[in-house]
């Protein structure tokens, strides 16, 4: 099973600079998240989607768009690159059940740099 | 403003011996905590997790102990292996239906396991 898949896994990009950060997962799961790691901060919440057509913001959404069209898909989009933005960025996933005991499944992460 | 916080950015432990690691909260409305591994190069990989109404959770060498009227965990791995030498996240989830997407990461602690 792929599991989460995230393309590309690097990119480098010149401020100012748009692109999208590609999220796939085969598991059929509702829930989908995107989290940046900078260092020592751990992993913060950018946006997240409960379903297909449903998205809402995290703790740090300014300069990234999502949408979410299909179950499987939930790419992430910058704007307008900023080097703020370098970071590690990790897509997840998880199923929507009665309770808390499924955990989010992650993908191996995209490292973006902006010069 | 961390709600979530792991005040030891690492811990060196002997193979064979006890590595607890610890983490602190902030948010009385979190209700679920949930413990992630992380290898170089990949993404976090869930662990161990503890709901608010429990103050132990066992699974094989991990252990997770929490603290509600201090609002704090802590992992304990024991016997420690080479295999677990990793970066360890504490997240934490609130309370309510929607929140499977929402977890909030400490920042993370470097555990080297030394053979």
């Amino acid at each position: 099973n792929a599991g989460v898949t995230q393309t590309p896994k690097f990119q480098v990009l010149k401020t100012g600079q748009s692109m999208t950060l590609q999220c796939a997962q085969d598991m059929n799961h509702e829930y989908m998240s995107w989290y940046r790691q900078d260092p020592g901060m751990g992993l913060r919440l950018i946006h997240y989607s409960v379903g297909a057509g449903i998205t809402d913001q995290g703790e740090v959404p300014n300069g990234y768009n999502v949408s979410r069209s299909t179950t499987e898909d939930f790419p992430l989009r910058l704007l307008s690159a900023a080097p703020s933005q370098t970071s590690v960025y990790f897509c997840a996933s998880s199923p929507r059940t009665g309770t808390k005991n499924q955990p989010q499944h992650f993908g191996d992460g995209t490292r973006l740099s902006i010069l | 403003d961390q709600q979530v916080k792991q005040n030891s950015p690492s811990l060196s432990v002997q193979e064979g011996r006890i590595s607890i690691l610890n983490c602190d909260y902030t948010n009385s409305m979190f209700d679920y905590f949930l413990w992630y591994k992380k290898y170089p190069a990949e993404g976090p990989t869930f662990l161990i997790s503890i709901s608010s109404i429990k103050d132990k959770n066992e699974d094989g060498r991990f252990t997770v102990f929490l603290n509600k009227s201090a609002k704090h965990l802590s992992l304990h791995i024991v016997p420690s292996q080479p295999g677990d030498s990793a970066v360890y996240f504490c997240a934490a989830l609130p309370a309510g239906g929607t929140s499977y997407g929402k977890l909030t990461f400490g920042q993370g602690t470097i555990l080297t396991v030394h053979p």
